[in-house]
């Protein structure tokens, strides 16, 4: 069974950092691109950042480039987001999802982790 | 990379169809048969229910299904029951290796 538990979430001050954890297991996570999206509270869905199975390659949305990195560790089968220079509007529920096949959809989604950040 | 269109709301009594529709650019949904579709019941994970325009998952009902007609996907749920309440999301390739979602519709089983 495909299961993805993300970590890391909680309460940062503006402009400070936080760093995502997602952990696969049930599947091989060295064969599959992985991604993150996110959903602020009461809204909808925001595709955050992709990367490929090897790291090759690497995509952010507008919104975040420049201060958030993913990045991957397939040797511990786990999935990471560095968020640098946090804002207000990037509190939301951050979610790890894996697509069905190469690439295109998001079809199996960790529980979620928090991140707020306020003063 | 601007949302994707969807109704805010829509809603249908049990055993009838209704249908939600999406509407993209040239850019995105009208270029790649790359649009899914996501359910998602308050405070859980969004799930996955129509991806490549109208395939359906393993496991997902076929009371469920896809379409595209140039720049606006729908997806259509026949035979509504009550557990079909939830928000519904529709969600598109955008070049360039990225994604785009529709802001979400609330379905209400009347």
């Amino acid at each position: 069974e495909v299961q993805l538990v993300e970590s890391g979430g909680g309460l940062v001050k503006p402009g400070g950092s936080l760093r995502l954890s997602c952990a696969a297991s049930g599947f091989t996570f060295s064969s599959y691109s992985m991604n993150w999206v996110r959903q602020a509270p009461g809204k909808g869905l925001e595709w955050v950042s992709s990367i490929s199975s090897s790291s090759s390659y690497i995509y952010y949305a507008d919104s975040v480039k420049g201060r958030f990195t993913i990045s991957r560790d397939n040797a511990k089968n786990s999935l990471y987001l560095q968020m640098n220079s946090l804002r207000a509007e990037d509190t939301a529920v951050y979610y790890c999802a894996r697509p069905t096949g190469d690439y295109g959809d998001f079809n199996y989604w960790g529980q979620g982790t928090l991140v707020t950040v306020s003063s | 990379q601007s949302a994707l269109t969807q109704p805010a709301s829509v809603s249908g009594s049990p055993g009838q169809s209704i249908t939600i529709s999406c509407t993209g650019t040239s850019s995105d949904v009208g270029s790649y048969n790359l649009v899914s579709w996501y359910q998602q019941h308050p405070g859980k994970a969004p799930k996955l229910m129509i991806y490549e325009g109208s395939k359906r998952p393993s496991g997902v009902s076929n009371r469920f299904s896809g379409s595209k007609s140039g720049n606006t996907a729908s997806l259509t749920i026949s035979g509504l029951q009550a557990e079909d309440e939830a928000d519904y999301y529709c969600c598109s390739y955008a070049g360039s290796s990225t994604f785009v979602f529709g802001g979400g519709t609330k379905l209400t089983v009347l």
